[in-house]
């Protein structure tokens, strides 16, 4: 059974500090990995989606790693800001998407 | 194109009740699932439609049921409402290959 797991499951910082979110899974047969946000009481927005044969994407000051061999994936954020502000949860597929409960990120001014 | 809308935004319903809940989903999207989140917790699987055939399911009981309709619509049935019934219930479209997966804004379900 795959199973999800999202180091740290808090984190604050302040403006402007580049940070990383982990993410690890148990069960490396995965189609593919994607990380999203989540602001309080709203849906998910996607922000990178990883496909098992690659190793990153980026996007703006975004960046996701994936290593399949060993389970892991980072969300590299730099030059944070305080609208980054939210709750980050990575998802592995197969046939369904399994989540880690999220990372909630307080960016502070 | 429009995204992903969920409908209704907010419910309150009592023990014992039904509820249905509406998704539509994003243009050129056949595939549609469903998860469950409650508070402080990642989403948790409930089942997929593909093409109005259910194509997977999680540890869900049989009193969550689904349907998903011609146009790729789709409705979540809870009977017998129980008071851990109360979450966030999100609905996601991806494309007919493995893609990214896009979600509605969810619709938050309170049973008193």
């Amino acid at each position: 059974k795959q199973e999800v797991t999202q180091i740290p499951a808090a984190l604050s910082v302040p403006e402007g500090e580049n940070l990383v979110l982990n993410c690890s899974f148990t069960d490396s047969a995965i189609y593919n990995l994607q990380w999203f946000r989540q602001d309080p009481g709203k849906g998910l927005t996607s922000l990178l989606l990883i496909q098992s044969s690659q190793r990153e994407q980026t996007s703006g000051r975004l960046n996701a790693s994936l290593d399949k061999s060993s389970g892991r994936s980072t969300l590299y954020i730099a030059a944070s800001q305080p609208g980054d502000s939210a709750t980050y949860l990575c998802a592995v597929s197969r046939n369904d998407m399994r989540f880690g409960a999220g990372t909630r990120l307080t960016v502070k001014p | 194109e429009t995204g992903v809308t969920q409908s209704p935004t907010h419910l309150i319903k009592t023990r014992g009740q039904q509820v249905t809940l509406r998704c539509s989903s994003q243009s050129g999207h056949n595939t549609v699932s469903w998860y469950q989140q409650a508070l402080g917790q990642g989403p948790q699987f409930i089942f997929q439609y593909y093409r109005e055939e259910e194509n997977g399911r999680g540890n869900f009981p049989p009193r969550f049921s689904g349907l998903q309709f011609p146009n790729y619509s789709s409705e979540l049935n809870v009977n017998a409402l129980e008071l851990d019934d109360s979450a966030l219930y999100l609905c996601a479209s991806s494309p007919p290959t493995v893609g990214e997966a896009f979600f509605g804004q969810g619709t938050r379900l309170t049973v008193v």
